[in-house]
């Protein structure tokens, strides 16, 4: 069991957005703002696509957005493309292990 | 353009070993803190170890401590992840990624490595 809890999964359709919440604990998420996010195309590496929660690393587009609020972090897709269906993971420093990561949510684009 | 390149990966024995190989280019390699993640097939991300960018400081996750070795050679630009006493739970891809320090001090990867499958089983 993942120390980080993501849905398994969430879906939508083209143009619209979704939100994939990530719930820690005051030892992780909520007790530092390390958050990021990766997201995963089938057969693919991760890639960084938000940082210390609401951070954008050069190249990613402005449809990615994070925040975070308590123990509580969240990623926000705007304007869905086929192109964003891929699995998604958060991650958080903690005090027990360097990468805390999610157990991932699958993005469905329908 | 930053790139990073896995091998040593294969077939191995239970209580077997193998050593994996991470090839760096496209960035001063002695600078960077790097880390080893793995995903078992099917499932999330797990992280395995990091190492400074020095080489002098080591960390690794209760299910691999004592033994999985993590190491590098700045000099040949590569970071190495010794594996020892392998279990049949350690199957996975396993991928290196280049730690990205930022402002505030979070370190996160923002370069990762293709994986090399590594399965252990009779």
């Amino acid at each position: 069991q993942s120390a980080l809890t993501q849905p398994a999964s969430v879906s939508a359709s083209p143009g619209q957005s979704i939100t994939i919440s990530c719930s820690g604990t005051s030892g992780d998420i909520g007790g530092y703002k390390y958050v990021s996010w990766y997201q995963q195309h089938p057969g693919r590496a991760p890639k960084l696509i938000i940082y210390e929660v609401t951070h954008r690393p050069s190249g990613i587009s402005t449809r990615f957005s994070g925040s975070k609020s308590g123990n509580t972090a969240s990623l926000t897709i705007s304007g869905l493309q086929p192109e964003d269906e891929a699995d998604y993971y958060c991650s958080s420093y903690s005090s027990t292990i360097t990468w805390m990561f999610g157990g991932g949510t699958k993005l469905t684009v329908l | 353009e930053e790139h990073l390149l896995e091998s040593g990966g294969g077939l191995v024995q239970p209580g077997g070993s193998l050593r994996l190989s991470c090839a760096a280019s496209g960035f001063n390699f002695s600078n960077f803190a790097l880390t080893w993640v793995r995903q078992a097939p099917g499932k999330g991300l797990q992280w395995v170890s990091a190492i400074s960018a020095s080489g002098n400081t080591a960390y690794s996750a209760e299910s691999v401590k004592g033994r999985f070795t993590t190491s590098r050679d700045n000099s040949k630009n590569t970071l190495y992840l010794q594996m020892d006493s392998l279990r049949a739970e350690d199957t996975a891809v396993y991928y290196c990624a280049k730690d990205y320090k930022t402002a505030s001090g979070d370190y996160v990867g923002d370069c990762w490595g293709q994986g090399t499958l590594v399965t252990v089983s009779s």
